[in-house]
């Protein structure tokens, strides 16, 4: 059964920095490109950043670009999101995301909350 | 960036009613790459549909997808009580990925 398990969320004050990790199971986890998507409370869905199998090629949302940092730890079956200078309109909670065969993501995590607040 | 727009915002219906829900593209989506996501309260997104029409793994099917190019349709042909949620759609065939603001399904 696959499953993703983010964690590393919390409250943070802004300019700030989290390290998100999500740790994945039951697939091969270093032959999937992965994601984090995020959604701001009672918004809509957003992708964040993408990487691919073996990290050579990153992409970053404009919004996030120079801020977040995507990387993986294959033999962890790790995938992070190190965010630094936080935003208030970084708070959200954030997915990572598989992709199936057909590219679409087929598998998402629970989520884990950012605040970002004074 | 290619923007998706969903119409309705809000969709009201009856338990055994035929929901249409669009999902317009502001450029051609690559390839057909638009899938289609489920998503409850407190709940991850779900996939429903992938390459515009394609049901995804243990999806019921009442729902379907169509379209191409820039003009996408998902059909939940009757509705369930456990249909009434948030739908959105996605391109996956262009960087930046892009989502749609969705389309609420409520209970009339």
């Amino acid at each position: 059964e696959v499953q993703l398990v983010e964690s590393g969320g919390g409250l943070v004050q802004p300019g700030g920095s989290l390290r998100l990790s999500c740790v994945a199971s039951g697939f091969t986890f270093n032959s999937y490109w992965m994601y984090w998507v995020r959604q701001a409370p009672g918004k809509g869905l957003v992708w964040v950043a993408r990487i691919s199998t073996d990290g050579s090629s990153i992409t970053y949302a404009d919004s996030v670009k120079g801020r977040f940092t995507i990387s993986r730890d294959d033999a962890k079956n790790t995938l992070y999101l190190q965010m630094n200078s936080l935003r208030a309109e970084d708070t959200a909670v954030y997915y990572c995301a598989k992709p199936g065969s057909n590219w679409a993501l087929d598998y998402w995590g629970q989520g884990t909350l950012v605040t970002v607040s004074s | 960036e290619i923007v998706l727009t969903q119409s309705p915002g809000t969709l009201s219906l009856s338990p055994g009613e035929r929901a249409t829900l669009s999902c317009r593209a502001s450029q051609s989506v690559t390839d057909s790459h638009l899938a289609w996501y489920q998503q409850k309260p407190g709940q991850a997104p779900r996939l429903l549909i992938y390459g515009a029409s394609s049901r995804a793994t243990g999806i019921p099917d009442r729902f379907s997808g169509s379209g191409s190019g820039t003009d996408f349709t998902l059909t939940i042909s009757s509705l369930e009580p456990e249909d009434f949620a948030v739908y959105y759609c996605h391109q996956y065939g262009s960087t930046p990925r892009t989502f749609g603001q969705g389309t609420k399904v409520e209970i009339k």
